[in-house]
């Protein structure tokens, strides 16, 4: 499978801190993505780095990607109350027509003002 | 652009009932996916279409479910007899898909549909 798995399942932290959550996955992608759920709704499209990247920045977002390892990471700086959902990666794989994401289970992030 | 719109946003049905689950994708956008999502097993995809031709189905749980796209701006997901372990909240996402820029390979989700099977 290439279903990307996220650890840790669940984050508690005080705002302010840093959260970092982390993704392996199995096989070789084109794409990683990361989105982000609120409780009751759908998913919203944070970053996407690329199998030859390494490293990205959006905002307060940083992603890594360790394509050795099959592994990436979400880090958010300062976090705020408002950070507080699930965050999922995804691996993408795109070729010809193909576009197809394969979802991990999930961090569910709290962060307490 | 109002997103990706799904309808009905809640469905409680009875076992054996038809149910039928719409999407309109955002205008311009290639591809269309269908999701469900549980507790137990994630968000998992169920199938996909590119330009209104179905390209990977092989995620429909079985012959119960079948997905149609008559055309760019609509799409339906029907669930015939539905079954208490149907109940999950189903998403419907777009992307443009046609190029490599992350817009492009973005997908954007709709509202979602709760589904209750009693």
């Amino acid at each position: 499978s290439q279903q990307g798995e996220e650890d840790p399942q669940a984050l508690s932290i005080q705002e302010g801190e840093n959260a970092t959550m982390n993704c392996s996955y199995k096989t070789s992608i084109n794409n990683l993505q990361w989105y982000r759920q609120n409780s009751g709704r759908g998913l919203v499209h944070l970053i996407l780095i690329r199998s030859n990247e390494r490293e990205k920045h959006s905002g307060r977002l940083r992603v890594t990607l360790d394509t050795s390892k099959k592994s990436s990471s979400l880090l958010i700086t300062a976090s705020r109350a408002a950070d507080t959902a699930s965050y999922f990666c995804a691996v993408g794989i795109s070729s010809g027509s193909a576009r197809q994401l394969t979802f991990g289970s999930g961090t569910q992030l709290t962060v307490l003002p | 652009d109002a997103g990706v719109i799904q309808s009905p946003r809640h469905e409680v049905t009875e076992m054996g009932q038809e149910v039928t689950l719409r999407c309109k994708p955002i205008s311009g956008h290639d591809y269309l996916f269908w999701y469900r999502q549980t507790m137990m097993r994630g968000l998992e995809l169920l199938i996909y279409f590119n330009n209104n031709v179905p390209i990977d189905d092989s995620g429909m749980p079985e012959d119960r479910f079948s997905a149609k796209m008559p055309n760019a701006s609509f799409s339906t997901l029907k669930i015939q007899p539905s079954e208490p372990r149907d109940s999950a909240v189903y998403f419907c996402a777009s992307s443009f898909g046609a190029g490599w820029e992350e817009f492009q390979e973005t997908q954007y989700f709709g509202p979602g549909t709760r589904l209750l099977v009693l």
